[in-house]
C-alpha cells in the first residue's frame, strides 16, 4: 500500500542555517504530496503542498518539489529561524485519505 | 481564521469517565472527517472516518465500542472515547477534507484535544 518515509528526529540547527528533511514516498497513481507542520501543544497546518510531478510548492521560505523519477518530495530552507522549531510532517494523498510520515523535530536554536 | 473548530483543547478527568470531543466545520459543509490519534512523539494514526447520517468506518485495530462517532449534521462529529483509562491519554485531532475526488487539496485540521486520564 502507499507509505511516506520520513527521516528520523530531532534535527537540530543553529538559526540561519541550511535545513533539508527528507521524505520519500511509495504510492499507486498520481498522489498529491503535502508538508505540515505542527507547533507545540496545536494542531497541524498546512505548510506547502505539489500537486503533480516537478510542481514545487513553497511557503515561508520553505520550499519542496516533487520528484516522481525519485520519489522523493524533499523539504528545505535557506535559512532557518528560532520560530521555525516544531515537527514537520510529510503526507500523501492518494484519496480522500492522509499517509503521513513518522514526523521529524526540528529545534533551532539562536 | 480557523476553519475547523476543536473543542475541548484540554481535557483531564478520572478513571472510567466518559469524555467527548467535538469537531466542527466552520466554513463549509463536511460529509466526511477523519479523527486521528497522535502518541508523544509519534505521528499520526487515522483512527476513523466519520461519515454524516452513517456508520463511521474504523481503522483496523481500533475498538469501535470504545470510540463512539457520531457525525449527525453537515458540520458537526463528535468523538467520545467511553469508559476512559489512563491508555487513552493522547492527542486526538480531527480533520476535514476539501471534499471527495480533491485529493490534491489539503485538509484542515482541528488545534486537537490533549486528553489526560488520571
Amino acid at each position: 500500500g502507499d507509505s511516506v518515509t520520513q527521516m528520523e528526529g530531532p534535527v537540530t540547527l543553529s538559526e540561519e542555517a541550511f535545513l533539508t528533511i527528507n521524505c520519500t514516498y511509495t504510492a499507486t497513481g498520481y498522489p498529491s504530496l503535502f508538508w505540515y507542520v505542527q507547533y507545540p501543544g496545536e494542531g497541524l497546518q498546512l505548510l506547502l503542498k505539489a500537486t503533480k510531478a516537478d510542481d514545487k510548492g513553497s511557503n515561508k521560505g520553505f520550499e519542496a518539489t516533487y520528484r516522481k523519477e525519485t520519489t522523493s518530495f524533499h523539504l528545505e530552507k535557506g535559512s532557518v529561524q528560532v520560530s521555525d522549531s516544531a515537527v514537520y510532517f510529510c503526507a500523501l494523498g492518494n484519496t480522500d485519505k492522509l499517509i503521513f510520515g513518522t514526523g521529524t523535530r526540528l529545534q533551532v536554536f539562536p | 481564521g480557523a476553519v475547523v473548530s476543536q473543542h475541548p483543547s484540554w481535557v483531564i478527568c478520572k478513571s472510567g469517565t466518559s469524555v467527548k470531543i467535538e469537531c466542527r466545520s466552520l466554513d463549509f459543509q463536511a460529509t466526511t472527517m477523519f479523527w486521528y490519534r497522535q502518541f508523544p512523539k509519534q505521528s499520526l494514526m487515522l483512527m476513523a472516518t466519520s461519515n454524516e447520517g452513517s456508520k463511521a468506518t474504523y481503522e483496523q485495530g481500533v475498538e469501535k465500542d470504545k470510540f463512539l462517532i457520531n457525525h449527525a449534521s453537515l458540520t458537526l462529529s463528535t468523538l467520545t472515547v467511553t469508559s476512559a483509562h489512563p491508555e487513552d491519554s493522547s492527542f486526538y485531532i480531527c480533520s476535514v477534507p476539501p471534499g471527495t475526488g480533491l485529493s490534491n487539496q489539503p485538509q484542515h485540521f482541528g488545534d486537537g484535544t490533549r486528553l489526560s486520564i488520571l
